[in-house]
This record gives C-alpha cells, structure tokens and sequence, in this order.
C-alpha cells in the first residue's frame, strides 16, 4: 500500500524559503509509470497544483508559481522535496504530496502540512 | 490555463437526496481527462472520478460522472451522511494543471 508522508517546518518566516519533503513508502519513486506532485490548499481557500516532477528529475510547475519554486527528487532517499522562496502570508497552506500516473490525476494522497508564514 | 467553474458554491440536501454538481471549463477539456475529488477537513483529497466518467478503485456506484468538452457533471444519487464535504473537479489534460473552485455539499 501506497503512503506519502510530508515532513518540514510548520512556521516560515516572510522572504525566507520553505522546504518540504515526501517521503515515499510501498512503492518506488523511479517508477517510470508516475509523477509526483505538490498541491496546497490556504485557509477556507480551494486547491492550488504547485507542481510535478518525473523520477528523471523531468519538471513542471504553475506558471503562477514558477519563479520561486523548485522540485526535486531524491531517488536514493525515495523521497521528493519542494522549495518555495521568497515566501510570503499568501503562501501559508496545507501543503500535500501526491501521485499520479501518466497522464493521470492524483490516487494517492499525503495527509498534508500546515506551512504557516509569519514572522 | 484553463479556468473551471464550479456551481453551485453550496448545496444544502437532507440525506437520501440527489445531488447534482457541475464543473464548466474555460475551454475544451483535452480527452475529457476530467477528474472529481472529495475533500474533508483534516483529510487529504479522495479521487472519486477520473476520466469524467470512471469511478475510481473503492468508490461507491452512487457517485457518477458524465460530460465532455467543456460541461461535466458530477451526480451523488443519494446522499449518505459521509457524503457532505467539499467536491472538487479537476483538468489534467493541458499544463498548468487547475482545480475548480468547489461545491460545499452541506445538510439541510
């Protein structure tokens, strides 16, 4: 059974950089049938795709966040890392990973992460 | 980018009712790779439909989707008291991938 775990700081302080990691159990992070991807949702707000990265280190991120964030995957690790920069209240949300398949959507879900920005 | 509007932005129904929820894209949703979500608070996001039509591994058959191009629908033919959360729909098909904005389903 697939499990994704994110781990990071719950508090950020303004213009400084968030960092998450996803950790991967029950399945292997170089499988070449899977993204994986980060999605937040901010308080009463809807969801937000980040971003996806292939286990070729292949990335696609929201044009909207695209300047400030990095995805990168740890294949010796099976885990996966967000870095958003720059980090502002806007950025405070519930911060999930998850899995999709090629051309897919997402199955398999992280709990999510508080990420409060506040000084 | 294509934007998805959901409507309405709350549905009020006593249990046992049909629920009716709809998802209009901004433009033709590529290969209907249209997907539905059910988001509770505290929990992660449960895939419900994918592919506008297909219901995802362990989904009860009271959760159905339908639609193409631009208008998709997601139908709960009877409303159980675990189905009020927050739906959400979803394209695949083109980058940036974009959620809607959600449809509160809540008891009347």
């Amino acid at each position: 059974q697939l499990q994704l775990q994110e781990s990071g700081p719950g508090l950020v302080k303004p213009s400084e950089t968030l960092s998450l990691t996803c950790t991967v159990s029950g399945g292997s992070i170089s499988s070449s049938s899977y993204y994986w991807g980060w999605i937040r949702q901010a308080p009463g707000k809807g969801l937000e795709w980040i971003g996806s990265i292939y286990y070729s280190g292949d990335t696609y991120y929201n044009p909207s966040l695209e300047s400030r964030v990095t995805i990168f995957v740890d294949t010796s690790e099976n885990q996966f890392s967000l870095k958003l920069s720059s980090v502002t209240a806007a950025d405070t949300a519930v911060y999930h990973c998850a899995r999709s398949g090629i051309t897919s959507c997402y199955a398999d879900w992280g709990q999510g992460t508080l990420v409060t920005v506040s000084s | 980018e294509i934007v998805l509007t959901q409507s309405p932005g709350t549905l009020s129904l006593s249990p046992g009712e049909r629920a009716t929820l709809s998802c209009r894209a901004s433009q033709s949703v590529s290969r209907s790779y249209l997907a539905w979500y059910q988001k509770k608070p505290g929990q992660a996001p449960r895939l419900l439909i994918y592919g506008a039509s297909s219901r995802a591994t362990g989904i009860p058959d009271r959760f159905s989707g339908s639609g193409s191009g631009t208008d998709f629908t997601l139908t709960i033919s009877r409303l159980e008291p675990e189905d009020f959360a927050v739906y959400y729909c979803q394209q695949y098909g083109s980058s940036p991938l974009t959620f809607g904005g959600g449809t509160k389903v809540e008891i009347k």
